[in-house]
């Protein structure tokens, strides 16, 4: 079975700096990774996705994530933090017909 | 906007009461989910249609009860539900089921007083 973990519930940085959002799964077979972005009272959005290909996938607002098997690992950076990047973040591994969810991280920016 | 639109986005019920939520598609996808998102808890799958057949319906007490008419449409009707029920009803799509890409709705926020 799948399964999902993201390493802190809560990650606080400071506008302009780098962030690094944790995720690691478990998988019995070749994965699908996600990350997806909600903020306040919305739905989820997809920032980005790895399915096969190129380990260092891109997604939107500047964001990109890097699938490193040996590590079991699909970690979220971006290079320098916006308050517009204030939200909860969530890593997710398709499973068997469906996405398991990690439990998100809550990202804070500071002025 | 993702295309997955969720109608109400807020509803207050009394635990009697019986309502419905409303999820709507226009992707062209086969696929379609309730989750429920409670304060502190991951994401929990309650029900998977696929071609409008429920295939999945992960322990969901039965004051939930889904239906989906077509497969555009997806209804979660409730009835004689508990405080614990409050929560953010996120509706999602997807091209078929386990397809890699789900399009999440805004949700419904459920408060049960």
């Amino acid at each position: 079975a799948q399964s999902v973990t993201q390493l802190g519930s809560h990650v606080s940085v400071s506008e302009g700096a780098l962030v690094l959002l944790r995720c690691n799964y478990s998988s019995s077979v070749p994965p699908y990774l996600f990350w997806y972005v909600q903020y306040p009272n919305q739905g989820l959005q997809l920032l980005l996705k790895y399915t096969t290909g190129a380990t260092l996938v891109k997604g939107i607002n500047g964001f990109e994530a890097e699938f490193k098997k040996s590590e079991t690992s699909f970690h979220l950076t971006k290079p320098s933090a916006h308050m517009s990047d204030a939200a909860e973040y969530f890593c997710a591994v398709q499973g068997a017909q469906k996405l398991v969810f990690g439990q998100g991280t809550r990202l804070t920016i500071n002025p | 906007e993702t295309g997955v639109t969720q109608t109400p986005r807020h509803l207050v019920m009394g635990m009697t009461n019986k309502k419905s939520l409303k999820c709507e598609q226009h992707l062209g996808h086969n696929a379609m989910y309730w989750y429920k998102q409670s304060a502190k808890k991951p994401l929990e799958l309650m029900f998977v249609y696929s071609l409008e057949e429920r295939v999945e319906n992960n322990s969901v007490p039965s004051r939930f009860s889904p239906e989906c008419p077509n497969s555009s449409h997806l209804f979660l009707h409730l009835h004689t539900l508990q405080p614990e029920d409050s929560a953010l009803y996120l509706c999602a799509s997807s091209l078929e089921q386990g397809n890699t890409e789900a399009f999440f709705g805004q949700g419904t926020r459920l408060t049960v007083v």
